[in-house]
């Protein structure tokens, strides 16, 4: 069974130019979870997405958006890159949102350099 | 406002030793889940166990026991016979009922010493 995959693993982009992430979760789940993970502010939640819906936002500026695909892919996007950008980018995937007791598998993360 | 505090930032552990990394937390949600995840260098979580706030029993998996005092919102992991390969950073993290997202701790990074 595969895991949860993340494109690229690696990316340098410069300031100001945007990013496209993406996210393919296990096959059958439908959430799917973007975290940021910077050394100074830790894990931080920046969106869920269920069939395609936003259900949850974090809190981060409208740099940052996302979107769910019928096939419960998932990609996020930030515009206008800055410097404090730069983390590694986690994608999570859940087969039941609704319930407590589930989890998230994570992807490797893209791991996102701005220059 | 719900929060994870980890408060050792590293720590040692001899090879074959078992080692207890703390977690408290905080919510006033009834209902909620506790995890603990592993990161090793190369960035990837991997689930390691999970404690529901209603649970009875503590949570165990393999080597992995959490030692779950609701009254004192501690959630502590506890690694039995350490071995090298745990050597990684450990996150605690909450997910409240209502929410769909989990609230991590700072981590801990643990090294396990030959």
């Amino acid at each position: 069974k595969a895991g949860v995959t993340q494109t690229p693993r690696y990316l340098i982009k410069t300031r100001g130019q945007q990013v496209t992430l993406s996210c393919s979760p296990i096959s059958g789940h439908r959430s799917v979870s973007w975290y940021q993970q910077t050394p100074g502010q830790g894990l931080q939640f920046l969106f869920e997405y269920f069939s395609e819906t936003q259900r949850n936002k974090g809190n981060f500026p409208g740099r940052f958006s996302g979107r769910q695909f019928s096939n419960s892919r998932s990609e996020m996007n930030v515009s206008t890159l800055e410097l404090g950008d730069s983390a590694l980018y986690l994608c999570a995937s859940s087969s039941n949102p609704g319930q407590v007791n589930y989890g998230y598998t994570f992807g490797s993360g893209t791991r996102l350099t701005v220059v | 406002a719900q929060k994870i505090t980890q408060t050792q930032p590293g720590m040692f552990v001899q090879e074959k030793e078992a080692v207890t990394l703390d977690c408290t937390y905080d919510t006033s949600d009834p209902s909620y889940g506790l995890f603990w995840y592993k990161q090793p260098s190369s960035g990837e979580m991997i689930f390691l166990i999970y404690q529901g706030s209603y649970d009875q029993q503590n949570a165990t998996e393999g080597r992995y026991s959490l030692n779950f005092q609701k009254a004192r919102k501690s959630a502590n992991l506890v690694i039995s016979a350490s071995q090298l390969g745990d050597s990684a950073m450990y996150f605690c993290a909450m997910r409240e009922d209502q929410g769909g997202k989990l609230i991590f701790g700072q981590g801990t990074e643990l090294s396990v010493k030959p």
